[in-house]
């Protein structure tokens, strides 16, 4: 069965800073690996997709990569802003069943 | 084009009362699936749909109930709510071939 792990739960860093946010998975033959956001009281939006045989994926200030054999994944957030606070969770596919999500990382960037 | 769409937004409900919430979706995609939201616990799997007439249990399926009789609608039902699923519900959708999945907005329900 399949276990997504993120770490740190939480995390606060200053206005400015790179930062990267880590998952883990258990079983390696995924499909793809998906992380999202969620603001709180509100719904996941989807930030970026890896499929299994891409080893990265980029969106502006955004970078996700996905390392299979060590069942890792990071998500790097360049120049972190204030509006990038919220809780960022990472979720794996392996093509027959719903995704299986980790329990997020609750970000705070301090202006 | 309105995605994924939840129904109602809030909802309180006394304990032993029924209810369904509404999913419904307009992206034609043929996976739809329900998960449920709680502090701590992270997003956990209720019921899962691969196309009309097909359901299939989730992690925590117990006390929920789902059928699919078209592609587009989903709905959720409390048979019997229990305080324990106070709960934010999440329904979703998903496409097969490339797995990227599209969440509506949430229900926030409470069970009192």
């Amino acid at each position: 069965k399949q276990e997504v792990t993120q770490i740190p739960a939480a995390l606060s860093v200053p206005e400015g800073e790179n930062l990267v946010l880590n998952c883990s998975f258990t079983d390696s033959a995924i499909y793809n690996l998906q992380w999202f956001r969620q603001d709180p009281g509100k719904g996941l939006t989807s930030l970026l997709l890896i499929q299994s045989s891409q080893r990265e994926q980029t969106s502006g200030r955004l970078n996700a990569s996905l390392d299979k054999s060590s069942g890792r994944s990071t998500l790097y957030i360049a120049a972190s802003q204030p509006g990038d606070s919220a809780t960022y969770l990472c979720a794996s596919y392996s093509g027959n069943t719903p995704l299986v999500f980790g329990k997020g990382t609750r970000l705070s960037v301090i202006a | 084009n309105a995605g994924v769409t939840q129904t109602p937004k809030f909802q309180v409900l006394k304990t032993g009362q029924s209810m369904t919430l509404q999913c419904a979706q307009d992206m034609n995609h043929e996976y739809m699936s329900w998960y449920r939201q709680d502090p701590g616990m992270g997003l956990r799997l209720i019921h899962y749909s691969v196309g009309a007439g097909i359901t299939d249990q989730g992690e925590v399926p117990n006390g929920y109930n789902v059928s699919r009789s078209t592609t587009e609608d989903f709905p959720l039902r409390l048979l019997s709510a229990a305080p324990s699923q106070t709960s934010v519900y999440f329904c979703a959708t998903y496409r097969q071939a490339s797995g990227e999945q599209y969440f509506g907005p949430g229900t926030r329900l409470t069970v009192t």
